[in-house]
Order: structure tokens, then C-alpha cells, then sequence
């Protein structure tokens, strides 16, 4: 089955861009999503890559894509953003989720 | 505003079935597609499957493709899922979140989701 590689962890300090990536054989020919989860909540939806970011979403999320790697850009980090982070994308009809990554805020 | 309402936690022993309602509302039901998604406590999340609110068609993820029937009521704008023969590994939290499938291809994802139901299953 098709797998989405995430990096368990990933640390920045507060002020400073954050960077989380997501690997995929097929990546590179679908529009990959990102999805903020903070602890006891529902995953939200961030950005869709080539996808205007949904309501209420600060312009400091931003999504790029690569060949097979997809990258979530979280600039100017502030606490709030601390939460696990998940992409998304699909394959014929079935959905795949990355691992998730924990993005801590120091 | 686009609300999906789920069923209350549920307590199943290993071997029973389960099934949990989510009640879409804000949108015009026809338009999109319900998926599921589940999350064991403390790990990711884990696509059940997705079922048209236009025709009811529905795919499922391979691994729980002899165990999960998604249905739908079109009149009550609610989605069912059933998962049969439980096992304590599907101890999770299972949430429904609007598709965008069927609208914004080739594009897919899930812009609204409830606030999960949590199941429980041990003997």
C-alpha cells in the first residue's frame, strides 16, 4: 500500500520558520494536504497544495512540493503552533495520511 | 456553517459490531462525499472509507475492506458507518469529515470534521 514518510519530531524556536516534510513514491502527481492537530481536538485542515488555504488559516502556513517530497512552512512560529501535523494525499481511490510530526515550539 | 454531528461513545466487547451516525448539515449533502477516519489513542490517523452522498457509492481502505459497510439517509443527511467483529485494536477514535472528492477533483480533501466518537472495545 502506499505510504506517506513524516519525520516523528521536528523543534523550532519561537519567531523562527518551521519546516516539515512528507515523502511519497507518487507524491510528485497528486496535490497533497496538511492537517494540524493539537492534542484532544480534530485535525484541521491547513493547505492543499495549489489550493487557496482555508478560511481562517494565517498566511504563515504555506505548502510547496518538490518531485516526491511535499513540504509544510510554518514562518514566524509562535507557541499556538504547537501541534502534530499530518499530509494527506490519494492514490486511485484510497487516502493515505502520514505518519504524523510532532512540532515543538522552545 | 457546515456542522458533522456524530453518535456518542460506544463500549463493544471483541466479536460484536458497532455502528456510529454523523449527521452532516450547512452544505447541500448531494454535493460531497463522507469520509471516515480513525485514530488509536496516541498514534495517526488511519482512513476507514468514504461513501458518495450523491449515489452512495462507497470505497474502503483494504485492511478493513470484509469489516466496515458505510450507508447513508439521504432525508436525515446522515452517514452510518459499521464496523463488524471487533477487536481491541479497533479501540480508536472514529471521525467523519466532509469529502471534497467529489467537487474539487483531482484534488481530495477533508475541510470539515466532527468531534469523533471514541469506541471502545474490551472483554
Amino acid at each position: 500500500s502506499y505510504v506517506l514518510t513524516q519525520p516523528p519530531s521536528v523543534s523550532v524556536s519561537p519567531g523562527q520558520t518551521a519546516s516539515i516534510t512528507c515523502s511519497g513514491d507518487k507524491l510528485g502527481k497528486t496535490f497533497p494536504c496538511w492537517y494540524q492537530q493539537k492534542p484532544g481536538k480534530s485535525p484541521e485542515l491547513l493547505i492543499c497544495q495549489n489550493h487557496e488555504r482555508p478560511s481562517g488559516i494565517p498566511e504563515r502556513f504555506s505548502g510547496s512540493k518538490s518531485g516526491n517530497t511535499a513540504t509544510l512552512t510554518i514562518s514566524e512560529t509562535q507557541a499556538v503552533d504547537e501541534a502534530d501535523y499530518y499530509c494527506q494525499t490519494w492514490d486511485n481511490t484510497n487516502v493515505v495520511f502520514g505518519g504524523g510530526t510532532k512540532l515543538t515550539v522552545l | 456553517q457546515v456542522q458533522m454531528e456524530q453518535s456518542g461513545a460506544e463500549a463493544k466487547k471483541p466479536g460484536a459490531s458497532v455502528k456510529v451516525s454523523c449527521k452532516a448539515s450547512g452544505y447541500t449533502f448531494i454535493d460531497f462525499g463522507i469520509s471516515w477516519v480513525r485514530q488509536v489513542p496516541g498514534r495517526g490517523l488511519e482512513w476507514v472509507g468514504w461513501i458518495s452522498g450523491y449515489n452512495g457509492r462507497t470505497n474502503y481502505a483494504q485492511q478493513f475492506q470484509d469489516r466496515v459497510t458505510l450507508t447513508k439517509d439521504t432525508s436525515t443527511t446522515t452517514v452510518y458507518m459499521e464496523l463488524s467483529s471487533l477487536r481491541s485494536d479497533d479501540t480508536a477514535i472514529y471521525y467523519c469529515a466532509r469529502d471534497s472528492s467529489l467537487t474539487d477533483y483531482p484534488m481530495r480533501y477533508f475541510d470539515y470534521w466532527s468531534h469523533g466518537t471514541l469506541i471502545t472495545v474490551s472483554s
